[in-house]
């Protein structure tokens, strides 16, 4: 497919579950971005890989929460000790080049913590 | 002090209505100003944006943007019932690297 792709769409894990969220950008974009939406409000930006590296961490919540981007296409986000709070959609979205102003989102990843 | 505030709605038009949004924002140092459309269970995609001030017109759809009152506005002319969905305005931050969303105002234009 030409856009970008979120596995899997939805995702039920208990309470201090570990868990890897998946994202495939669109071939050729160099530059890919997480976002976390909770109920009711707009993404909030998590972190952003130019290539293979995090250029941009800083909405990582805290230390439970890490992503990679190994050869600079596909990145995995990935949560630890999953708490309840952690329930949202994780949106994923990239860009032909970082700063571009135009970011494609995938249909993002709905995870419920029980 | 959120940096992007935005009505939440809900907003209910007619069909044919001309639809008002809008959005405000803290810093004016902001030069980038977005809309994106997101359907209910889809990821949000952009519909337009404008640099720095001024207006930009795509079809029914035109944005403004305010400087002196750091004020963001969508208008949806003749609206569709296709247009029913949620209208998130975002800034771009970060050096270009980040969008900071408002939360979104949910739209509904019935037949």
């Amino acid at each position: 497919g030409a856009g970008v792709s979120q596995t899997p769409s939805n995702k039920v894990t208990e309470k201090g579950k570990y868990v890897e969220l998946r994202c495939d950008p669109i071939s050729g974009h160099t530059a890919l971005y997480w976002y976390r939406q909770s109920l009711g409000q707009g993404p909030e930006f998590l972190i952003y890989f130019q290539g293979t590296g995090a250029a941009d961490d800083s909405g990582l919540p805290n230390d439970r929460f890490f992503a990679v981007r190994p050869e600079g296409s596909v990145s995995t986000l990935k949560i630890q000790r999953t708490e309840r709070g952690d329930s949202a959609v994780y949106l994923c979205a990239s860009s032909l080049t970082p700063g571009d102003t135009e970011a494609f989102f995938g249909q993002g990843t709905r995870l419920t913590v029980v | 002090q959120k940096e992007v505030e935005q009505d939440p709605g809900p907003l209910s038009v007619p069909e044919g209505a001309i639809v008002s949004l809008n959005c405000t924002y803290s810093n004016s140092a902001f030069q980038y100003f977005m809309w994106y459309r997101q359907y209910s269970r889809k990821g949000p995609e952009l519909l337009m944006y404008t640099y720095s001030s001024g207006n930009k017109e795509d079809g029914r759809f035109t944005a403004q943007v305010d400087k002196s009152s750091k004020y963001i506005s969508l208008f949806i002319r003749d609206s569709q019932p296709s247009d029913s969905a949620t209208y998130l305005c975002a800034i771009l931050t970060g050096g270009g690297n980040k969008l900071t969303f408002g939360t979104g105002t949910q739209l509904k234009v019935e037949l």
